[in-house]
């Protein structure tokens, strides 16, 4: 049984610029949900997608959207990139909508 | 909505002591409160949940409380290694469409040889 695994694990961006993280979820789940977490912060909820549709989101702008594919991998995209936006993104997925299993993140610096 | 509050944000214990950190949440409608270690470098791992209708659940040397009336829970480590060194989240949610994690700020446990 494998886990879920982000890519990248590293990134540096520039302010304005877009960005697509990816992950893929653990066998099986068909829940995935996106995290921010800001450094020395708690993870922060921003989207989940149960079977490729959108299943509630936090209070972040429009600039971060998502999407799950058929086979429950998953994308966030953030347009529009603001400094603010650097921290570690976590993506985790579930086949319940407790247990989840988190990835061990990407990290996003804006300069 | 649902706010969740952890203290405290940093701990010091002897190897062998006891760790408690303590969890209070505003939303009385969450009933599942799951902790997270989360090690350098490394996602968050659950190591222990517990749901509304339980008052406590234990797993060898780590133990939850929750007080649903006081909307608090605490995590309880015995017996504390080195390798337990690491930052603690708790987080609380509800059950449900949409639901998601509203974690703690965090822990930071240090376990001193």
């Amino acid at each position: 049984e494998t886990g879920v695994t982000q890519s990248p694990t590293h990134l540096i961006k520039t302010r304005g610029q877009q960005v697509t993280l990816r992950c893929s979820s653990q066998s099986g789940h068909n829940t995935v949900s996106w995290y921010q977490q800001a450094l020395g912060q708690g993870p922060q909820f921003i989207f989940q997608y149960y079977r490729e549709e959108e299943n509630g989101r936090g209070n972040f702008p429009p600039r971060f959207s998502g999407l799950q594919f058929p086979n429950y991998s998953s994308e966030l995209n953030v347009n529009a990139l603001e400094l603010d936006d650097s921290a570690l993104y976590l993506c985790a997925s579930s086949l319940r909508a407790d247990g989840y299993t988190f990835g061990s993140g990407t990290r996003l610096t804006v300069v | 909505g649902e706010n969740v509050e952890q203290h405290p944000s940093t701990l010091s214990v002897q190897e062998g002591d006891s760790a408690v950190i303590k969890c209070t949440y505003s939303d009385s409608a969450s009933n599942y409160f799951p902790w997270y270690k989360q090690e350098l470098g490394k996602g968050p791992q659950l190591i222990i949940d517990i749901r509304s209708n339980v008052g406590e659940k234990k797993d060898q040397r780590i133990a939850v409380t929750l007080n649903k009336t006081a909307k608090h829970f605490s995590l309880h480590i015995t017996e504390t290694q080195p390798e337990d060194s690491a930052v603690y989240f708790c987080a609380a949610s509800s059950q449900g469409y949409g639901q998601n994690f509203v974690f703690g700020p965090g822990t930071r446990l240090s376990v001193l040889p």
